[in-house]
């Protein structure tokens, strides 16, 4: 089965830090995606990447960067760690072709002090 | 007008009773269509896909309804283990889920 790993569970990091939150996948998938999820918000798209050194902007990138050297690797960048940054951050893959669904690791609850 | 917009309940059921959740989307191109479930605390995991014929899983069914832009999750006999919330998503360009914010099932002894 596919193995979505993300680096932490629990993140606690204060104002003004850069964070990393790092994301691997063992399927060999084109698809990477990073969201958020917050109550009442549901899952909202930061970033997503096709391929390797490839990068769209989701839906609420405003604060985030990413990464992809490597096509099994995916890595969220919060540059100045916020307070509204706070929340659970769930990396996915998906393999290229329609109607494929999405794997997602087990996240990482971030606080942002 | 968000993308994908469903009930968030909560919806308290019996055990063995009979739910349903519907999802509406705003893009009439959308191509693809899921159900996630999500426990507590714990990451969304795929329930099942949603077929424009409609398709069945055991207990579950889901239905698709193009014309109308809504898409449907069936619950038979309902088990204490089916407790969690119900996300529906849909795949509007190809490569960008938009998710519901999700439906909160409790099923009560």
């Amino acid at each position: 089965d596919v193995k979505v790993t993300q680096s932490s569970r629990y993140l606690v990091k204060r104002t003004g830090e850069k964070v990393f939150l790092e994301c691997v996948q063992d399927m060999d998938h084109e698809n990477m995606f990073w969201y958020r999820q917050d109550p009442g918000l549901g899952l909202r798209l930061i970033y997503f990447s096709y391929d390797v050194k490839m990068k769209e902007k989701g839906d609420i990138p405003e604060g985030y960067s990413v990464s992809r050297e490597k096509k099994e690797r995916f890595s969220l960048i919060l540059e100045s760690a916020s307070t509204n940054q706070t929340s659970m951050y769930l990396c996915a893959s998906r393999s290229g072709g329609s109607n494929e669904k999405l794997f997602f690791g087990s996240g990482t609850q971030l606080s942002v002090l | 007008r968000k993308e994908v917009e469903q009930d968030p309940g909560p919806f308290n059921v019996p055990e063995g009773a009979t739910v349903a959740f519907n999802c509406t989307y705003s893009n009439s191109a959308s191509q693809s269509f899921f159900w996630y479930r999500q426990d507590c605390r714990k990451e969304p995991k795929l329930l099942m896909s949603v077929y424009s014929s409609g398709n069945e899983d055991g207990r579950f069914t889901a239905q698709l309804n193009r014309a109308s832009q809504y898409i449907s999750l069936l619950i038979r006999d309902s088990k204490l283990s089916d407790s969690a919330t119900y996300l529906c998503v849909v795949d509007s360009t190809g490569n960008q889920f938009y998710f519901g914010t999700g439906t909160s099932l409790t099923v009560i002894p």
